[in-house]
């Protein structure tokens, strides 16, 4: 399958300040990136859906504006925590897809702590 | 919308033996897929297997296969022989096709099974 890279896979930082996750599609082009966040023990919530060259669709009761979403180029997405709170901490997980796949492929998450 | 659900939070089988879990779902469309993804403690999600709605038959990989029940919207996973490996927490997911709404998937609850030795 397509290979997707997340990183950093773990980051502490401090209450108030912000932090970036960048998802990269290695092999293929991503039309399409989602943002997945995940508690743990539980199931995977989807955040955002980010189309290459266009703002990103953010699901009912996500803040567009604390959960920046850039997906500037076709083989990188970012997600920015802006202004992180403990509450934020949570594994961030995300998907890519391209016009040729048949199913997204996945990143392998990045935990986040915000102390 | 849709929803999924998986009504088993925790499950243990012996190694070599088989053991199913449970999904079933809820949609209004008749054209969508269906997945089953493995997530271990490394916490990479791993698709384990597929299934398109419109085929009848059910899809199968290796160990793995499913028990695909369109009328009564359920799609079970059969783990023959299990694995010490195959201990993970299980997702089933749904997504409606590509064109509809990209590979947004809606996940269920999990299973959290244990292969015990």
């Amino acid at each position: 399958g397509a290979v997707v890279s997340q990183h950093p896979s773990r980051v502490i930082c401090k209450s108030g300040t912000s932090v970036k996750i960048e998802c990269r599609s290695l092999d293929f082009q991503a039309t399409t990136m989602f943002w997945y966040r995940q508690f743990p023990k539980k199931s995977l919530m989807l955040m955002a859906t980010s189309n290459e060259g266009s703002k990103a669709t953010y699901e009912q009761g996500v803040e567009k504006d604390k959960f920046l979403i850039n997906h500037a180029s076709l083989t990188l997405s970012t997600l920015t925590v802006t202004s992180a709170h403990p509450e934020d901490s949570s594994f961030y997980i995300c998907s890519a897809e391209g016009h040729l796949n048949t199913e997204a492929f996945f990143g392998q998450g990045t935990r986040l702590t915000v102390v | 919308a849709q929803t999924v659900t998986q009504s088993q939070p925790e499950m243990s089988v012996q190694e070599a033996e088989t053991v199913t879990l449970s999904c079933t779902y809820d949609t209004s469309e008749n054209n969508y897929y269906l997945f089953w993804y493995k997530q271990p403690p490394s916490r990479q999600m791993i698709l384990v297997i597929r299934q398109e709605a419109y085929k009848q038959q059910n899809a199968t990989e290796n160990r793995f296969s499913v028990n695909f029940q369109k009328a009564a919207k359920s799609f079970s996973l059969k783990i023959s022989d299990s694995q010490l490996g195959d201990t993970a927490m299980y997702f089933c997911a749904f997504t409606l096709p590509r064109e509809t709404s990209g590979s947004r998937l809606t996940f269920g609850e999990g299973t959290q099974l244990t292969v015990n030795p």
